[in-house]
């Protein structure tokens, strides 16, 4: 069975701590994609990691990609409220660029003063 | 324009009912996505479009599901006789989509389906 999973499913953290959410899928996929989505909201694309060791940092998000050990990573540096939202990561189901995503479950990130 | 507009933002069907979705994706991209999230965070796969073509069908259930990318008009997602099972936050995404590059998704706000 394909599967994305994520963890930890929920992550309370204090501002200006930092932490890591982990991605592991079971696809043989060589790209993955980050997503936020805030509540009731859409979701935003925020990296495409595209090959094997891909790191991508915006902000104060940092996300890379090993696809011998079919892990991703979301770090986060120095949390600020603002970045409170859920993070979800996703593969393309047949590891190429055809769209049919399968997501994880979702990091839900609470940020608090 | 530059969001994928989907309408209406909220639904609400007896069961049994039909319910129609719609969605008009970004001037330009030519893959149409629709996917469905259930339980605040399940994100499934439902059906993707090249233009007006079926692209991927895979994730349809096909007895009640339907959808339609036609020329000039918004491509609809259509669900009859709803099921309580059916209701969730249905997301249209759109994406110019390169051959060897990745396939970036942009998402609609979503349409709320609430069958009671």
């Amino acid at each position: 069975e394909l599967k994305v999973e994520q963890n930890p499913l929920f992550l309370s953290m204090q501002e200006g701590k930092n932490y890591t959410i982990y991605c592991n899928y079971s696809t043989t996929s060589d790209r993955l994609y980050w997503y936020r989505q805030d509540p009731g909201k859409s979701l935003e694309s925020l990296f495409v990691l595209l090959s094997n060791g891909a790191v991508k940092q915006e902000g104060r998000l940092m996300a890379s990609l090993d696809t011998k050990a079919r892990l991703s990573t979301l770090h986060i540096t120095a949390a600020v409220h603002d970045l409170s939202a859920t993070y979800f990561c996703a593969v393309d189901r047949y590891g190429g660029s055809q769209g049919n995503l399968i997501f994880g479950k979702g990091t839900k990130l609470s940020v608090k003063p | 324009g530059e969001e994928v507009a989907q309408t209406p933002k909220h639904l609400v069907r007896g069961e049994g009912q039909k319910a129609k979705l719609y969605c008009a994706p970004i001037k330009g991209h030519s893959y149409v996505f629709w996917y469905q999230q259930v339980l605040k965070n399940e994100f499934k796969f439902l059906i993707s479009f090249q233009n007006e073509n079926v692209f991927d069908e895979t994730g349809m259930p096909k007895e009640r599901f339907s959808a339609k990318c036609l020329p000039n008009s918004p491509c609809s997602l259509e669900i009859q006789a709803t099921k309580l099972e059916d209701s969730a936050v249905y997301f249209c995404a759109s994406s110019p989509r390169t051959v060897s590059g990745a396939n970036v998704l942009t998402f609609g706000a979503g349409s709320r389906l609430t069958v009671l």
